[in-house]
């Protein structure tokens, strides 16, 4: 199986300040088609997971422009600029490159 | 809209069967790969099947294989976990997602 390992973040962040969340994967996810099947979700409390970016760094709809991913390979990051109250949860990346999918185990984000 | 509605959570005892359904809007139900990923309580998000298109492959975590079945109803936009012998640490909300969208989850409780 596919192990990700998310890194913490130096909690709380300030409120304007920028934030970044890294994920490693055990394994490359590039596939065949030269894609990288990482995904990145954001939970909030009480609420459903929230798709933020998919193929590493494609914005789902109506996710706002300061949310940002990148990376290659084994290593990828999601940016969130500006960081503001509605941001606080729990971020987690996906790799979907093979069965089973597995999650990283979450970093959570406290705004000040 | 995209709406996704599961149902058919509960209490239960160990070694006893649980359904869920999942009911699908606003998209083209039998253009999507679909999957149940659960949640337990305080823990991180965990994947728990997949199911392509037609039905024809299906795909499942370690854990629950020769437990759960997954199936869809493309006629009635329908997805559905068939939960058979129930274990406490089954214990989650169970998530219906396509991947970009996801359900309000249902709980299961295994418990005697």
């Amino acid at each position: 199986d596919i192990v990700m390992t998310q890194g913490a973040l130096p909690n709380p962040v300030p409120s304007g300040e920028s934030a970044s969340i890294t994920c490693r994967s055990s394994k490359s996810l590039v596939y065949k088609d030269g894609k990288t099947y990482l995904n990145w979700f954001l939970q909030r409390p009480g609420q459903s997971p929230q798709l933020l970016t998919y193929w590493t760094s494609t914005r789902a709809s109506g996710v706002s422009e300061r949310f940002s991913g990148s990376g290659s390979g084994t290593y990828f990051t999601l940016k969130i600029s500006r960081v503001r109250a509605e941001d606080a949860g729990v971020y987690y990346c996906q790799q979907v490159r093979e069965y089973p999918l597995t999650f990283g185990s979450g970093t959570k984000l406290e705004i000040k | 809209e995209v709406q996704l509605v599961e149902s058919g959570g509960g209490l239960v005892q160990p070694g006893r069967s649980l359904k869920l359904s999942c009911a699908a809007s606003g998209f083209t139900f039998s253009d999507y790969y679909m999957a149940w990923v659960r949640q337990a309580p305080t823990k991180g998000l965990e994947w728990v099947a997949s199911i392509s298109y037609d039905g024809g492959s299906t795909y499942y975590r370690d854990s629950v294989k020769g437990r759960f079945t997954i199936s869809r109803d493309n006629a009635k936009s329908s997805l559905y976990l068939q939960m058979d012998s129930l274990r406490s640490e089954d214990t989650a909300t169970y998530y219906c997602t396509e991947g970009m969208s996801w359900g309000q989850g249902v709980m299961v409780t295994v418990s005697s």
